[in-house]
């Protein structure tokens, strides 16, 4: 099946700083879409990127990520964090046919600090 | 817009009691998803419903937890016997046709 691959555990930055949150993939499939989901704490997740064309930057709320399937990496970038940052990050293909469905990793913690 | 409901917001249960949690999706949405959340596993798919119908039902999760979906606005998780090793965050989330995920807030779940 699908697996997915994030920056593990904690990620602890100073407002101000850039962040890159990794992700990688495995999937059968060709035919693969990618979100980056957000998790402010005692929320719930919401979508935070999408994306499905290869090798095309996608950007909200200042967040960046280009989905590169020669890599199968769609990693989520920040110029420059807030302390509002803070979060659980997630990220998760979308393959598997006429039966597709989310395949979410652990998640990274973002921590930012004053 | 209304979200996805979860009911209840939390919830205590003795080890060896059965307990049922509540999500009603959003609406028109007709895919429908359990999750456990926690620390160390993350999300865990535990059940997923298209068009009500039964297509994963999370694999190591069988034997003492079942998903039902009677009517395209509300489905139930039922854990039966609770054991403290499932004390999590239970998430449902619906999506329109595997779109965008709309989560509901969860029930966090104590087993004592």
């Amino acid at each position: 099946g699908d697996s997915v691959t994030q920056t593990e555990g904690l990620v602890t930055l100073t407002e101000g700083l850039p962040v890159k949150l990794n992700c990688t993939y495995q999937t059968a499939y060709s035919d693969v879409a990618f979100f980056w989901y957000v998790q402010h704490l005692n929320e719930a997740p919401k979508l935070l990127l999408r994306s499905s064309t290869d090798n095309k930057r996608t950007e909200h709320q200042g967040f960046h990520a280009t989905l590169h399937k020669s890599s199968s990496s769609f990693h989520l970038q920040k110029s420059s964090v807030q302390l509002s940052d803070s979060a659980l990050y997630f990220c998760a293909p979308l393959s598997g046919g006429s039966n597709a469905k989310l395949t979410f990793g652990k998640g990274t913690k973002l921590s930012v600090k004053s | 817009d209304a979200g996805v409901t979860q009911t209840p917001r939390h919830e205590v249960a003795e080890k060896g009691q059965t307990i049922i949690l509540k999500c009603e999706p959003v609406s028109g949405h007709n895919d429908l998803f359990w999750y456990r959340q926690t620390k160390i596993q993350g999300l865990e798919l535990l059940s997923y419903f298209r068009s009500k119908s039964l297509m994963e039902d999370g694999g190591a999760f069988k034997d003492r937890f079942k998903a039902e979906m009677l009517n395209s606005s509300f489905s139930t998780l039922k854990i039966q016997p609770t054991e403290p090793k499932d004390s999590a965050v239970y998430l449902c989330a619906s999506s329109r046709d595997n779109s965008d995920y709309t989560f509901g807030s969860g029930t966090r779940l104590l087993v004592i």
